[in-house]
């Protein structure tokens, strides 16, 4: 069965600096996709970024970017530059190789103090 | 391009009354899955539709069911309720399902947070 863990539910950074969100997976399978979603107050889950399984490089998508370490199954989050629009919730997700369902952690909620 | 709509954003409904959700997919979109969250148990696959079918159903008793029409809007319906079926009902839709790991296509609504009294 497919598992994240989070094991940071609450973090805060200072205002531009750099924060790196912990996500550790489990899984038997050898394809499968890891994602990365905000979701403010508001509710709607944001897509923030993605790592395929079998890609060699870590995926980096502005200020964001995905340290993947395969071996040890962890994605990790790393978003630099913080901003106060930072602050919300964020859910490590992975998607299995059918691709049917995403499985979501228990999220990590970030505060981002002036 | 218009998102993922659902409808309503907030609804308070009674023990034991039934609950109809609808979720309009972003266009193009013929696949739709449902997730709920709550605080307790985190966010859990429902089902997921695709053309008129259903494919995929989570862990969830027989309370809980969906449909999708042709036009791919899709509802979800909650008969009985509980108050443990207080939760945000996120839906979302993608392209193509069974793609696999390298489909991220996916993109979600902003809910229907339920409240059950």
């Amino acid at each position: 069965a497919q598992k994240i863990t989070q094991t940071q539910p609450g973090m805060f950074v200072q205002e531009k600096e750099a924060v790196t969100l912990d996500c550790t997976y489990d899984t038997s399978d050898q394809s499968y996709g890891l994602f990365w979603y905000k979701q403010p107050s508001s509710g709607e889950m944001i897509f923030l970024i993605y790592q395929g399984s079998y890609d060699e490089q870590n995926a980096t998508e502005g200020r964001y970017s995905l340290n993947f370490q395969k071996a040890r199954k962890s994605a990790n989050l790393v978003i630099s530059a913080s901003q106060l629009g930072d602050s919300a919730m964020y859910f490590c997700a992975m998607r299995d190789y059918t691709g049917n369902q995403f499985y979501f952690g228990t999220g990590t909620s970030l505060t981002v103090i002036p | 391009k218009a998102g993922v709509t659902q409808t309503p954003r907030y609804l308070i409904k009674t023990r034991g009354q039934q609950v109809t959700l609808s979720c309009s997919p972003i266009s193009g979109h013929r696949s739709v899955s449902w997730y709920q969250q709550t605080p307790g148990q985190g966010l859990q696959f429902l089902f997921e539709y695709f053309s008129e079918t259903q494919r995929n159903k989570g862990n969830f008793p027989g309370r809980f069911s969906g449909r999708q029409f042709s036009n791919s809007r899709s509802e979800m319906n909650v008969s009985t309720l509980e108050l443990g079926d207080s939760a945000l009902y996120l839906c979302a839709s993608s392209s193509i399902p069974g793609q696999g790991a390298l489909d991220y296509g996916y993109t979600f609504g902003s809910g229907t947070r339920l409240t059950v009294v």
